[in-house]
């Protein structure tokens, strides 16, 4: 059964701290890897897609990183803000169907204090 | 900012009455996706369309109904609402263009059916 897996389910930390967020997927075949960010009450926002041959992306204070022998991936949050506080999201796509099926993580809540 | 938009954003109704959540989008994408998700939980798939004249379900059964006339709009109907189908109601397009998978997601609309 593909799955995608995310920890941990809830996180808080202080500003300025760093952390990092985990996504454990079961997909195949796979196709690509995305980390989305959605604020309460809105729709989730891409921060970063990865493919099967790209290890690490960044995107301002946010950084991916992808292990496909693993099928592991990472977010990190350097410098943590308040309005970093939301809900990160792990996408999956296969490449078995036209429609590039997506599976989602359940997300990890993270809540950063002042 | 994503160009997509759904209203209403928020709808209380009581049970047994028929609705329409609105989406439309300004980027010209021809895929479009409703997605339903409970707070902490993952998002599922309920309907999607490749184009005009193309809808299709998705993984989650649902008793709503889809329709895309034209490229830019995609409303989904509840014929007779019921407490079960409270949740959050999220809207999605995407470019079909290779390379251009990432999802644009709508603010959402948050549904109460008492």
């Amino acid at each position: 059964k593909n799955q995608v897996e995310q920890s941990p389910q809830s996180l808080i930390i202080l500003e300025g701290k760093n952390c990092t967020l985990q996504c454990n997927y079961t997909v195949s075949p796979f196709s690509n890897l995305r980390w989305y960010k959605q604020d309460t009450g809105r729709g989730p926002v891409s921060l970063t897609i990865m493919t099967f041959s790209e290890n690490t992306k960044s995107n301002r204070r946010y950084t991916a990183t992808l292990d496909a022998d693993t099928k592991q991936s990472s977010l990190h949050i350097t410098a943590s803000q308040l309005s970093d506080s939301a809900s990160y999201i792990c996408v999956v796509s296969d490449r078995g169907s036209t429609l590039g099926r997506l599976y989602f993580g359940r997300g990890t809540q993270l809540t950063v204090w002042p | 900012e994503a160009d997509i938009y759904q209203t209403p954003r928020y709808l209380v109704i009581g049970t047994g009455k028929k609705i329409t959540l609105e989406c439309s989008q300004t980027m010209g994408h021809d895929k479009m996706y409703w997605y339903q998700q409970d707070p902490g939980m993952e998002l599922h798939l309920i309907h999607y369309s490749y184009g005009v004249n193309s809808t299709e379900k998705g993984d989650l059964s649902s008793e709503s109904t889809v329709s895309r006339i034209r490229t830019e709009h995609f409303p989904l109907t509840l014929e007779s609402a019921r407490p079960s189908h409270t949740s959050q109601y999220l809207c999605a397009s995407s470019d079909t263009r290779p390379g251009s998978e990432t999802q644009y997601f709508g603010p959402g609309t948050r549904l109460l059916v008492l």
